[in-house]
């Protein structure tokens, strides 16, 4: 079952702007995973930040985890049209591997 | 980086016919694999995890019959998706990971778009 919710669904914004996403999670979890989709593409994993992790960078990204609210957040900065694409993050639990994936957010960077 | 192959990219079949979809890593051994579908604009839905040697094990609500899983290397796993119809038609995505340890990174293949018609 999909316990990972995104928001927000859809997120347009335009070259240069930052974007931030967020996702929230009901169980515990052992690390947490960005992931980006392209349209009808596989996914490039983006960052993985463990539970006992709180902020992460990584480039123009940078990933924050709160684990009493069960939530983590993803900042895009200096959005390129190039980012256009799919945004899941996904949790790892305590089964060797497996991810839940949330719901997605679509984001949009106009020229 | 790990590499995971997938092949077919995609594949159109008849009604009743099977359909399998192979997933490979390139670069590494995986004695684990997994398979996900996802459904147009939605999210990625975990179907089974391939064990190398053993028998798949699968998610809740996901036919062992139908989705036939066969892990017979550590490089390779197979999904045969059998006696397809239209409300299979899905885009299959395979992944695996090089370490053993929960927190690796899942790398993923570039996925398996099927039409069933």
């Amino acid at each position: 079952s999909q316990q990972g919710e995104e928001d927000p669904q859809a997120l347009s914004i335009q070259e240069g702007e930052n974007a931030t996403m967020n996702c929230s999670y009901k169980t515990s979890i052992n690390n947490l995973q960005w992931y980006r989709q392209n349209s009808g593409r596989g996914l490039v994993h983006l960052i993985l930040i463990r539970s006992n992790e709180r902020e992460k960078h990584s480039g123009r990204l940078r990933v924050t985890l709160d684990t009493s609210k069960k939530s983590s957040s993803l900042l895009i900065t200096a959005s390129r049209a190039a980012d256009t694409a799919s945004y899941f993050c996904a949790t790892g639990g305590t089964s060797y591997g497996k991810l839940t994936f949330g719901q997605g957010t679509i984001l949009t960077v106009h020229p | 980086g790990a590499v995971v192959s997938q092949h077919p990219s995609w594949v159109i079949c008849k009604s009743g016919t099977s359909v399998k979809i192979e997933c490979r890593s390139l670069d590494f051994q995986a004695t684990t694999m997994f398979w996900y579908r996802q459904f147009p604009k939605q999210s990625l839905m975990l179907m089974a995890t391939s064990n190398e040697g053993s028998k798949a094990t699968y998610e809740q609500g996901v036919e062992k019959d139908k989705f036939l899983i066969n892990h017979a290397s550590l490089t390779l796993s197979t999904l045969t998706v059998t006696s397809a119809h239209p409300e299979d038609s899905s885009f299959y995505i395979c992944s695996a990971n090089p370490g053993t340890r929960s927190t690796d990174t899942q790398y993923f293949g570039p996925g398996t778009r099927l039409t069933v018609l």
